[in-house]
C-alpha cells in the first residue's frame, strides 16, 4: 500500500477553467515531485520541491505551478486549462537519495 | 538534457519463461536507474532499483543489470506469473549531494503473461 495518497482520483474540467490537485506524502519526505503522464507514454518531470522551495522543472509553461507545505503535502496548480492538459498527474516524494514512492494519481480530462 | 529509450513496447511471454526489458540513456551522469511496475488503479510501484557503483542487483525472481560503458540497463524476470502483467517503466536519474534529481522515464513496456 502506497504512502503516498492524492485526490481527487477522477476530475473532468472545461477549457479555460483552473485545477488543483492535491497530494499528502510520507511524514518525513522532504521531495516531491509532479510527473504528468499522457496516454500510452511514460511519466514527464513537471516540477520537484525540496522542503516548500521549487528546485527544478521540467518543460511545463508557467501556467503550471505548485506549492509544498510544512506538513508533507502538496499542490499541483494549472491555470487556463488546455485540451492537451488531459493525462494522469502522479506525484512522488521521497527522502533523500532514496527511491521515489508514487501516489496512484489524479486522471484529468479536459473537455 | 537526458534521453531514455526503452524496448520493447510490448511483450507476450508464456507463464514461467522469462522477460528482459532493455533501456538505453544519453547522460553518463546520470548515476540512479529505478524500475516500476504501473497497473491501472494501483499507481507506480517501485519494483528495483540499481545504482552506477553497482553491475547487478538481484531480488528473488526480478533482477536488473547495468552496463555504465554502454549506457544500458535491462530488468530481468523470471518464472513469470500472469500477476506480472502489466506496464513497466525504466527510469535514470542524477543523484549528488544527498539530492534526489528527477527521473526520466522510458515510454513503458506493456508485459502479458499468458497462463
Amino acid at each position: 500500500e502506497t504512502g503516498v495518497t492524492q485526490s481527487p482520483t477522477h476530475l473532468i474540467k472545461t477549457r479555460g477553467q483552473q485545477v488543483t490537485l492535491r497530494c499528502s506524502s510520507q511524514s518525513g519526505h522532504n521531495t516531491v515531485s509532479w510527473y504528468q503522464q499522457a496516454l500510452g507514454q511514460g511519466p514527464q518531470f513537471i516540477f520537484q520541491y525540496y522542503r516548500e522551495e521549487e528546485n527544478g522543472r521540467g518543460n511545463f509553461p508557467p501556467r503550471f505551478s505548485g506549492l509544498q507545505f510544512p506538513n508533507y503535502s502538496s499542490e499541483l496548480n494549472v491555470n487556463a486549462l488546455e485540451l492537451d492538459d488531459s493525462a494522469l498527474y502522479l506525484c512522488a516524494s521521497s527522502v533523500r537519495t532514496y527511491g521515489y514512492t508514487f501516489g496512484s494519481g489524479t486522471r484529468l480530462t479536459v473537455v | 538534457g537526458e534521453n531514455v529509450e526503452q524496448h520493447p513496447s510490448t511483450l507476450s511471454v508464456q507463464e514461467g519463461d522469462s522477460a528482459v526489458i532493455k533501456c538505453t540513456y544519453s547522460d553518463s551522469a546520470s548515476n540512479y536507474f529505478p524500475w516500476y511496475k504501473q497497473e491501472l488503479g494501483k499507481g507506480s510501484q517501485l519494483i528495483i532499483d540499481i545504482r552506477s557503483n553497482v553491475g547487478e542487483k538481484k531480488d528473488q525472481r526480478i533482477a536488473v543489470t547495468l552496463n555504465k560503458t554502454a549506457k544500458h540497463f535491462s530488468l530481468h524476470i523470471t518464472e513469470t506469473q500472469p500477476e506480472d502483467s502489466a506496464v513497466y517503466f525504466c527510469a535514470a536519474s542524477m543523484n549528488y549531494g544527498g539530492s534526489q534529481g528527477n527521473l526520466i522515464f522510458g515510454k513503458g513496456t506493456k508485459l502479458s503473461v499468458k497462463p
